[in-house]
C-alpha cells in the first residue's frame, strides 16, 4: 500500500517568501504524481502533474521536482501572496489508483 | 455542467439511516472516483470506475457502502445504516480515462455528511 508523508504540516510565512513544501511516498512504481490545492470547504484543484519520466514541472510562480527512484516530491511556490493560503495535497498515481497525504497548511500573513 | 457535480452538498442524518449520494461527472469523462476525507485527515480512495469495466471497490470499508454508475455518467453511492464514524465529506472525481494516462483529475465540492 502506498503511504504518503508531507512535512511540514502547516506553514506560516509573510507575504513574499518563497514557500517550500515536502512531499515523500513508499513505493516508487507510480506512473505519474500531481500537486493539489484545497481550500476551507472547497474540493481539490489540481495544480501540476508530473510524469513518472519527468524531473519537473512548472506552472507561473509553481515549480515541482520528482525524484521518483528515492521517492520525493518537491512543490517550490515563488513569492507567496495572502491568495496562496491553502492546503496543498501531493497524490502519486499508482495506475488509476491516487493515494494522498494530510497536506500542509500554508498561511500567507499579508 | 463544466465540472463535477455533487449532491446533496450538505448531510445531516441519524444513526441508522440510508443516504445517498450524486455524482454527475464531467461530460466524456470515463473515469471516476470517489473518496472519503474526515476531519484533519488525509483523502482514502473508496471506489473506482472506468467505462464498462468492472469496478474496484477495493477501498470501500464495510459492506454498508455500495456504490453504482450508469454507463459513463451518474454515480450514487449508497452507506445502509449509517454510523457517527462515517461522518465525514464524500469527493467525486472524474478524468479523461484514469490518471495512470496521465490525464488530470476534476474533483467536485463534496457532500459533507454529518450522522448524528
Amino acid at each position: 500500500k502506498q503511504e504518503v508523508t508531507q512535512i511540514p504540516a502547516a506553514l506560516s510565512v509573510p507575504e513574499g517568501e518563497n514557500l517550500v513544501l515536502n512531499c515523500s511516498f513508499t513505493d516508487s512504481a507510480i506512473y505519474n504524481l500531481q500537486w493539489f490545492r484545497q481550500d476551507p470547504g472547497k474540493g481539490l484543484t489540481s495544480l501540476l502533474l508530473i510524469q513518472s519520466s519527468q524531473r519537473e514541472q512548472t506552472s507561473g510562480r509553481l515549480n515541482a521536482s520528482l525524484d521518483k527512484s528515492s521517492g520525493r516530491s518537491t512543490l517550490y511556490i515563488a513569492a507567496s501572496q495572502p491568495g496562496d493560503s491553502a492546503t496543498y495535497l501531493c497524490a502519486p498515481s499508482n495506475d488509476y489508483k491516487l493515494s494522498f497525504g494530510a497536506g500542509t497548511t500554508v498561511t500567507v500573513r499579508a | 455542467g463544466a465540472g463535477v457535480s455533487q449532491s446533496p452538498s450538505n448531510k445531516v442524518t441519524e444513526k441508522g439511516k440510508d443516504v445517498e449520494l450524486r455524482c454527475d461527472p464531467i461530460s466524456g469523462h470515463t473515469a471516476l472516483y470517489w473518496y472519503r476525507q474526515r476531519l484533519g485527515q488525509g483523502l482514502e480512495f473508496l471506489i473506482y470506475f472506468q467505462g464498462n469495466s468492472a469496478p474496484d471497490k477495493s477501498g470501500l470499508p464495510s459492506d454498508r457502502f455500495s456504490a453504482e454508475r450508469t454507463g459513463e455518467s451518474v454515480s450514487t453511492l449508497t452507506i445502509q445504516r449509517t454510523q457517527q464514524e462515517d461522518s465525514a465529506v464524500y469527493l467525486c472525481a472524474s478524468s479523461f480515462r484514469g490518471t495512470g494516462s496521465g490525464n488530470t483529475i476534476y474533483f467536485g465540492e463534496g457532500s459533507w455528511l454529518t450522522v448524528v
